[in-house]
């Protein structure tokens, strides 16, 4: 079965660097998200993307934040200088969209990102 | 706005016995919503949706949830647990329908789910 893969499982960075976080959606999807879980709290919406452009943002994804998908199968989510509240776990997922019914959201099994 | 309302953020049971999730929902639209499962470590996996079919909607693992309009809930029942259901459940709102642009789903605060042996 088709899945969502994330990479890597788990980053550790210090404050102020830039990071990347990579996820491949699953192959026929045309809609990508980013989620992100801090540790005991609930899963917040990101970001989400389609035809190559952001579609709807949260008030989280401020200008530190950015996704591309630089090539036909990777969506990735760059945060540019990181802060210790950055710290959380990351989840991508993709959905098929368009005129399909089957649009839930399939998950990839996240990134853990510490920031130290 | 959109909004979904997890009741309780921990319940207990005895394996064996029933268990219940109850989710409480508030959309503008006509609301598509699912349960999502996170194992302890684990991405997280889709239960089961309600896409304005069947109102009564069976998912993996002997679950099934009912969506009830007139009382804007969408509870999350299994006859009988088992040790393996230990887990986080999420309900989710979608509040538009598919085919429109891509849209962000609301997740619920999250029930864990304890079984006593």
């Amino acid at each position: 079965e088709p899945e969502v893969t994330q990479t890597p499982s788990h980053q550790v960075t210090q404050m102020g660097q830039e990071v990347i976080l990579r996820c491949v959606p699953i192959s026929n999807h045309l809609y990508f998200y980013w989620y992100r879980q801090i540790l005991g709290q609930k899963v917040e919406f990101l970001v989400s993307f389609y035809n190559n452009e952001i579609s709807e943002k949260s008030e989280i994804f401020d200008d530190q934040f950015s996704v591309e998908r630089p090539d036909g199968s990777n969506f990735t989510l760059k945060i540019r200088s990181t802060k210790l509240e950055d710290s959380a776990m990351y989840f991508c997922a993709s959905s098929e969209g368009g005129r399909s019914i089957s649009y839930e959201q399939y998950f990839g099994p996240g990134t853990r990102l510490t920031v130290t | 706005a959109q909004s979904v309302t997890q009741l309780d953020s921990h319940v207990s049971v005895s394996e064996g016995t029933p268990v219940l999730l109850r989710c409480n929902y508030s959309s503008s639209y006509s609301p598509s919503l699912f349960w999502y499962v996170q194992h302890p470590n684990k991405g997280l996996q889709l239960l089961l949706k309600y896409t304005s079919a069947a109102t009564l909607v069976k998912g993996i693992n002997g679950f099934e949830a009912e969506f009830k309009k007139s009382e804007t809930s969408f509870h999350l029942t299994k006859p009988s647990a088992h040790m393996s259901d230990a887990a986080e459940y999420f309900c989710v709102v979608s509040p538009v329908k598919a085919y429109s642009s891509a849209s962000k789903i609301i997740f619920g605060s999250g029930t864990r789910l304890s079984i006593r042996p």
